[in-house]
């Protein structure tokens, strides 16, 4: 079955720094991988996503993230960070069922940024 | 602006009740997930629907819990008994049967059981 770590609970950037958010996934087959940003109150909501070409993927708010298949690997990136980034985020890998991507998360990255 | 939609927001209830959540997928989408949220198991996935059929059920508890979609605009989740550990934030997403695509999310039931 497939599985995705997060392995920081917490992480804590000042405004403006850059930041990284580690993702490991162990699955069988090349994956559906997925970042997702949680805001209090809120549902989740797409960053960016990653099923086949290019290893670097771009995403919404300034987001990358980079497949690195040797490392099992998919780690969420912003050069800049915002105060309104603060929020909490989730990888996720998809399996593709009969119907459609069955979603697994990881456990979240929560993201506090200090101005 | 397409949007799941769930219902109610927030849901208050003595344990024992019966509670039932809605959920309106995105227009057009063919898959429903129920996923429940909790701090100490994250995010698990209770149940999901392909064209309205439950393709797997397996995360939810049998004895209490019971998911259905009546018609391609509403999916149900509903607990009976409720019971205080059932306490989370339910969400409802949807999306399209094809490898890639990502699931859309409402925002969330937010379930008390006292």
């Amino acid at each position: 079955a497939q599985s995705v770590t997060q392995p920081d609970i917490h992480i804590t950037v000042s405004e403006g720094a850059s930041l990284e958010l580690r993702c490991n996934y162990s699955y069988g087959a090349t994956p559906y991988l997925f970042w997702y940003v949680q805001s209090p109150g809120q549902g989740l909501q797409l960053l960016l996503k990653y099923f086949s070409g290019d290893t670097l993927v771009q995403g919404i708010k300034g987001f990358e993230a980079e497949f690195k298949r040797s490392q099992s690997s998919f780690n969420l990136r912003k050069p800049s960070v915002h105060w309104s980034d603060a929020a909490e985020y989730f990888c996720a890998v998809g399996l593709l069922t009969g119907g459609g991507n069955k979603l697994t998360f990881g456990t979240g990255t929560q993201l506090k940024v200090e101005l | 602006d397409a949007r799941v939609t769930q219902t109610p927001r927030h849901k208050v209830t003595e344990m024992g009740q019966e509670v039932t959540m809605r959920c309106q997928p995105i227009l057009g989408h063919n898959t429903v997930f129920w996923y429940r949220q909790t701090m100490m198991q994250g995010l698990e996935l209770l149940a999901y629907f392909r064209n309205r059929a439950p393709l797997d059920d397996s995360g939810m508890p049998k004895d209490r819990f019971s998911a259905e979609m009546p018609d391609a605009t509403l999916a149900t989740l509903k607990i009976q008994p409720s019971e205080p550990r059932d306490s989370a934030v339910y969400f409802c997403a949807s999306g399209l049967v094809a490898g890639g695509t990502e699931a859309f999310f409402g925002q969330g039931t937010r379930l008390t059981v006292v």
